[in-house]
């Protein structure tokens, strides 16, 4: 069983539509990460939560760390968002934490 | 805005030959990470690295890896003896602090081609 899952696995939607990705753990964390990878490789950090909400931009993460859950928002989508928004979970090791990456959202915003 | 840069950026070797990937964190980072992912698959931890020394490795980090920060600047993960399924992109992180409590900052990556 996964301890990162994320959905859906692929998303395509029109530009402006109000996207929403899922990402549900199953481990103790310590901390979120909502990452952003590019067609080319480059992975780029969007947010790191621990609790309640974070806003940047057009971009909303949450977390409900009772429920295990966070959830990622675009709101006006725009082709250049298309991209894979990866959850990834810090979970406490010894001395450090070890983190967990989900599988990955594939979205693909349409003109 | 200081970024992680990694060189190469692609890299082909034969199997059972040594490669190393290098990397130089952000300048006033102290928590230091290598990922990989194989193509098509997800991002997978291999190490994390602090104080000159291992904080925490993942089953994937044999004794085949080791890791070094033999100057001030850079970090590098050192592959002995290449295997094909090594054959993946290699992810380099740093953060200021540890334990969760700051985002990570990620390199462009490496992408490892082992024949």
């Amino acid at each position: 069983k996964n301890e990162v899952e994320q959905s859906p696995q692929n998303l395509t939607a029109q530009e402006g539509e109000f996207i929403t990705i899922n990402c549900s753990y199953s481990v103790g964390i310590s901390a979120l990460h909502w990452l952003q990878q590019h067609p080319g490789g480059g992975i780029v950090s969007l947010f790191m939560l621990s609790s309640g909400k974070k806003k940047h931009g057009r971009l909303i993460a949450t977390i409900n760390i009772q429920e295990k859950h966070s959830s990622l928002h675009i709101t006006a989508s725009h082709p250049r968002d298309s991209a894979v928004y990866i959850c990834a979970v810090r979970t406490p090791m010894n001395r450090d934490d070890k983190i967990i990456f989900g599988k990955g959202t594939r979205l693909h915003i349409l003109p | 805005e200081p970024e992680v840069t990694q060189t190469p950026s692609h890299q082909v070797t034969q199997m059972g030959q040594e490669v190393i990937l290098r990397c130089v964190p952000i300048s006033n980072h102290l928590y230091f990470y290598w990922y990989r992912q194989i193509l098509g698959q997800k991002v997978e931890f291999l190490v994390s690295f602090y104080n000159n020394e291992i904080s925490e490795k993942s089953e994937i980090f044999d004794d085949q890896f080791s890791v070094e920060r033999p100057d001030g600047s850079n970090f590098t993960l050192k592959i002995r003896s290449t295997k094909l399924e090594d054959s993946a992109m290699y992810f380099c992180a740093s953060s200021g602090r540890g334990l969760g409590v700051e985002t990570q900052y990620f390199g462009p990556g490496t992408r490892l081609l082992v024949l």
